[in-house]
């Protein structure tokens, strides 16, 4: 059974500083990736997906994620954050007809 | 386009009550998805509808139905509520199986007391 794991419960950032959120899955295909956020109370707003191609994918919000295969992650990544972006992120491997998430990282965001 | 809506938005039941929560998908979608999210948690996958069919489920007890409308909106029924099934339930719409993006509404936070 596939699985994702996000070692990182809680990351403090500065406003303007780079961001890499962490994430790892088990799988035993190619997998079909994605990185969705949630804002306190909401539901959850598409990033980034990740299906076949390039590795290297663009998201919304200035986001953008890697595929690496020999280390089974696809991390999260922005190279200047803004407040507006402290939210819960999840990362989420899809498998035919549903979606296994991780526990999540919330991000905090400091002047 | 519109985007997927849920009913209610929150709503508080007692614990053996049964209660109906529900979903319109996006426009083009007919697909629907339904996952639980505790407090602190990831979603959990319940399980799946297309085309009115039960399309895969997850590690959730019998009391945990649903139903797919024609009109390819949904319902998630839970029978005999317990404490544990307070949550964050979420719907999500795509428009096939397989490799499609899933669309999330907003939930429905259930507190049962």
């Amino acid at each position: 059974a596939q699985s994702v794991t996000q070692p990182d419960i809680h990351i403090t950032v500065s406003e303007g500083a780079s961001l890499e959120l962490r994430c790892n899955y088990s799988y035993g295909a190619t997998p079909y990736l994605f990185w969705y956020v949630q804002s306190p109370g909401q539901g959850l707003q598409l990033l980034l997906k990740y299906f076949s191609g390039d590795t290297l994918v663009q998201g919304i919000k200035g986001f953008e994620a890697e595929f690496k295969r020999s280390q089974s992650s696809f991390n999260l990544r922005k190279p200047s954050v803004h407040w507006s972006d402290a939210a819960e992120y999840f990362c989420a491997v899809g498998l035919n007809e549903k979606l296994t998430f991780g526990t999540g990282t919330r991000l905090t965001i400091i002047p | 386009e519109t985007g997927v809506t849920q009913s209610p938005t929150h709503l508080i039941k007692t614990r053996g009550q049964q209660v109906t929560l529900r979903c319109s998908s996006q426009s083009g979608h007919n697909t629907v998805s339904w996952y639980q999210q505790a407090l602190g948690q990831g979603p959990q996958f319940i399980f799946q509808y297309y085309r009115e069919e039960e399309n895969g489920r997850g590690n959730f007890p019998p009391r945990f139905s649903g139903l797919q409308f024609p009109n390819y909106s949904s319902e998630l029924n839970v029978n005999a509520l317990e404490l544990d099934d307070s949550a964050l339930y979420l719907c999500a719409s795509s428009s096939g199986q397989g490799r499609d993006t899933q669309y999330f509404g907003p939930g429905t936070r259930l507190t049962v007391l």
